[in-house]
């Protein structure tokens, strides 16, 4: 069993909506990221979170450390969102583990 | 701002050539890292470095790996003899201290035929 799960592992919106990716954690962890993917394959940082909430711009990220949960929420889709969007954790050591991404595609 | 270089962006190989892979961290970063992704899959951890020696290392990186940061800027990653299965994507990534985030640098594409 993967130590970091997400789902959907898929998702396709129209422009617009709003967006929900969950990721799932079975291991205590110092932190979590949300990590963007472009079809390039570049990696870039969206959030570290180890509690409460964060928010930029037209993302926001909330963490349940009890419930080991965390979610990745989109407000107002837009088609340049369009990317493989990765949860990774950190267990108190220095390196990530990583989920396997969910893939969305906004339409316009 | 500050980002995080890899060279080359793509390399190709011969099965059981060497390869260095290069990355230059953000200067004031002091612990560094190299993931990789094969093509469909999901990142995974390779190696991370702290004060000139190997922190943790996975079971990928095994004797055909090793890392080094000879100049105090460069980080780099060489496969002695690289197999097939060794082409991926490499990322290396930075970070100022345990509690930051981690900067990723934009990949290195290795092929081996």
């Amino acid at each position: 069993k993967n130590e970091v799960e997400q789902s959907p592992q898929n998702l396709t919106a129209q422009e617009g909506e709003f967006i929900t990716i969950n990721c799932s954690y079975s291991v205590g962890i110092s932190a979590l990221h949300w990590l963007q993917q472009h079809p390039g394959g570049g990696i870039v940082s969206l959030f570290m979170l180890s509690s409460g909430k964060k928010k930029h711009g037209r993302l926001i990220a909330t963490i349940n450390i009890q419930e080991k949960h965390s979610s990745l929420h989109i407000t107002a889709s837009h088609p340049r969102d369009s990317a493989v969007y990765i949860c990774a954790v950190k267990r108190g050591t220095d390196k990530l583990i990583f989920g396997t991404g969910t893939r969305l595609q906004v339409f316009p | 701002e500050p980002e995080v270089t890899q060279t080359p962006s793509h390399q190709v190989t011969q099965m059981g050539q060497e390869v260095i892979l290069r990355c230059v961290p953000i200067s004031n970063h002091l612990y560094f890292y190299w993931y990789r992704q094969i093509l469909g899959q999901k990142v995974e951890f390779l190696v991370s470095f702290y004060n000139n020696e190997i922190s943790e290392k996975s079971e990928i990186f095994d004797d055909q790996f090793s890392v080094e940061r000879p100049d105090g800027s460069n980080f780099t990653l060489k496969i002695r003899s690289t197999k097939l299965e060794d082409s991926a994507m490499y990322f290396c990534a930075s970070e100022r201290d345990r509690t930051d985030t981690q900067y990723f640098g934009p990949g290195t594409r290795l092929t081996v035929l």
